[in-house]
Order: structure tokens, then C-alpha cells, then sequence
């Protein structure tokens, strides 16, 4: 059964740093494409970034480019997103999200979501 | 960026009946689109991937069609628990993912 569970979530001080995990079990990791994807109270779905099967490329939205950075560790299953100099619009459920394939798809399994307040 | 459009934002449909929710992107994504349903304090599900497969353990009542930029999520015989949020997500632009704003299906 594929689970993902994230953590790391708290309140944090505009300006600060924060790093989300999500424990990754039930299938071969490094061979799925990964993403976070998050959702500010009472809003839609937002897509923050992607990372290849096997971790050589990055991908990052518009919005988080040059704060966030997505990584991932295949001997421990864990997918991470650093996240530097947030702001209070960071205010959001992350998730993480496991892809079809190797590369990006659609996204089949989401974690329970961790929450991240910038106040 | 290819820009997702929902509509409309609610739907007020009697159970029992069918609902049809559209989803229009500002360029072609081909048939790379897919369909989450969210409830309330949940993570999304995927419900419809390719534009009209279902995902593992959705039930029939759940399609979708279209291609291009239009695209329609149809619910028939309206469940009590499928009156939630649906977002459509295009993977097309990959690795540039974009979802709908989503849409609320509400008991009429």
C-alpha cells in the first residue's frame, strides 16, 4: 500500500526557514517522479515544485523559485522542500504527491498534508 | 503558464441527478488532464486521468470526456459524498503543472 506522510509543519516568523519531509513507503521511490503541491486556507490546489525518479532534475513554480528547493533521498524515501525567507502567503497545507511515472504526470497518491503558518 | 478556467465555481444539483463540471485550458493540453475530488479536511484523490480513465477503484459513475482545451468531469446519479470540491489539473506542460481554481458541488 503506497503511504506518504508528511511532516515538519509549525509556526514560523516571516523571514524565516523551515524543511517539510515526507516518508515515502509502498513502492520503489526512486522510481517516481515526486512534487509538493499546497493549498492556502479556504483556497484551491497550488503545484510548488517536482522532482525526477532519481532526483537530477528540479522543477520549481514561479512563486517559490529562488526561496524553495525540492530534494530527495532514495536510500531513506524521503522527499524534502527547504523553504527559505517565507512570507506569510507561504500560509498553507503542504502536501506531497507521488507521479505516474519517472517523470511528471498526473499525480496518483497525496499525503495527509502538513500545515506551514508564517505569522 | 497554462491557464486553468473552472465552471462554474458552485453547482447546485438534487442527488440523484447528474452534474457536469467543465474545466477549459488557455492552450491545447492534448488529453493530459486529469480530475481530483477533494472533501472537506482531505488530501485530493484522483478520480480521471488521460481525460477520461478512471483511476484505480473510482466508481463508474464517474467520467470524464474531451480534449484539446475543453474538458467535462460528469458525475451521474448524484452519491451524498460526491457533494465536494473537484479540481482539474493539466500535465501537458510537464513539468509545469497547473490546477483549476475547482468547483463546488453543493446539495440543491
Amino acid at each position: 500500500e503506497v503511504q506518504l506522510l508528511e511532516s515538519g509543519g509549525v509556526l514560523m516568523q516571516p523571514g524565516g526557514s523551515l524543511r517539510l519531509s515526507c516518508a515515502a513507503s509502498g513502492f520503489t521511490f526512486s522510481s517516481y517522479a515526486m512534487s509538493w503541491v499546497r493549498q492556502a486556507p479556504g483556497k484551491g490546489l497550488e503545484w510548488v515544485a517536482a522532482i525526477s525518479g532519481g532526483g537530477e532534475s528540479t522543477y520549481h513554480a514561479d512563486s517559490v523559485k529562488g526561496r524553495f528547493t525540492i530534494s530527495r533521498e532514495s536510500p531513506k524515501n524521503t522527499l524534502y522542500l527547504q523553504m527559505n525567507s517565507l512570507r506569510a502567503e507561504d500560509t498553507a497545507i503542504y502536501y506531497c504527491a507521488k507521479s505516474h511515472t519517472v517523470a511528471t504526470t498526473y499525480l496518483d497518491y497525496w499525503g495527509q498534508g502538513t500545515l506551514v503558518t508564517v505569522s | 503558464e497554462i491557464v486553468m478556467t473552472q465552471s462554474p465555481a458552485t453547482l447546485s444539483v438534487f442527488p440523484g441527478e447528474r452534474a457536469t463540471l467543465s474545466c477549459r485550458t488557455s492552450q491545447s493540453v492534448s488529453s493530459n488532464l486529469a480530475w481530483y475530488q477533494q472533501k472537506p479536511g482531505q488530501a485530493p484523490r484522483l478520480l480521471i486521468y488521460g481525460a477520461s480513465t478512471r483511476a484505480t477503484g473510482i466508481p463508474a459513475r464517474f467520467s470524464g470526456s474531451g480534449s484539446g482545451t475543453e474538458f467535462t468531469l460528469t458525475i451521474s446519479s448524484l452519491q451524498s459524498e460526491d457533494f465536494v470540491i473537484y479540481y482539474c489539473q493539466q500535465y501537458n506542460n510537464w513539468p509545469l503543472y497547473s490546477f483549476g481554481q475547482g468547483t463546488k458541488l453543493e446539495i440543491k
